[in-house]
């Protein structure tokens, strides 16, 4: 039974660029969260969706970072016009349910912005 | 607010003992988790209290006080591979199940 899922495990972008991060859940998971991790700092939340839905995206920053998780397929992150303090990096975990069940981690993305 | 404060790092020697608080303050609060996070890797699930007490599972422990806003985690009969950073997250049930994590604790465990 496969983990969490995330790919690329690590990504180089220049300034400008476009940065797509993928997640997907372990088998029988409906709940994706993705977090943020940036060097010597803890994990911070950035949004939370379920199939086809984003339930919270408090944590997210208000420009160039949005969200997805279609009906069919992975998960996908996706920031634009990258700057250097976008490098971190990039976990998604996933559940089979909401509230008080266990989150599952992938490996991460680590995104460095040159 | 929200707030989740823990050590920033501890030392210990292989075989002993060693206690990592976590003192939380969190709206709609549902269970604290540990996490282990080897420098690198994925934060792995360790344990999850709702209930106040302790729940024990090997060598690792974790205890919980939601009226004083506090668990810990015990980890006993340290061994090497026990170096990594220990997460305490809060689980705000607000909107869904998002996890509030402390800024970890960085613990080296020497022989």
């Amino acid at each position: 039974n496969a983990g969490v899922m995330q790919n690329p495990r690590h990504l180089v972008r220049r300034r400008g660029q476009e940065a797509r991060l993928r997640c997907s859940p372990m088998k029988g998971h409906s709940h994706v969260y993705w977090y943020r991790q940036l060097p010597e700092e803890g994990l911070k939340f950035m949004v939370y969706l379920q199939k086809e839905n984003i339930i919270d995206e408090s944590g997210m920053p208000k420009e160039r970072f949005s969200a997805e998780f279609p009906k069919e397929g992975p998960s996908i992150l996706r920031i634009q016009q990258v700057v250097r303090g976008d490098s971190a990096a990039y976990f998604c975990a996933s559940s089979p349910g909401s509230g008080a069940e266990t989150q599952y981690f992938g490996p991460g993305t680590r995104l460095l912005v040159l | 607010g929200q707030n989740i404060d823990q050590p920033t790092e501890m030392t210990a020697t292989e075989g002993a003992i060693v206690q990592i608080n976590c003192t939380y303050q969190t709206s709609g609060f549902n269970g604290l988790f540990w996490y282990q996070q080897h420098a690198g890797e994925a934060p792995t699930f360790l344990s999850y209290n709702v209930l106040d007490g302790l729940e024990e599972k090997g060598r690792f422990s974790s205890f919980l006080s939601r009226s004083k806003g506090y668990s810990y985690l015990l980890l006993k009969e340290l061994q090497m591979k026990d170096s990594a950073s220990y997460l305490c997250a809060a689980l705000d049930y607000n909107q869904g199940g998002k996890l509030i994590f402390g800024q970890g604790t960085e613990l080296s465990v020497k022989p």
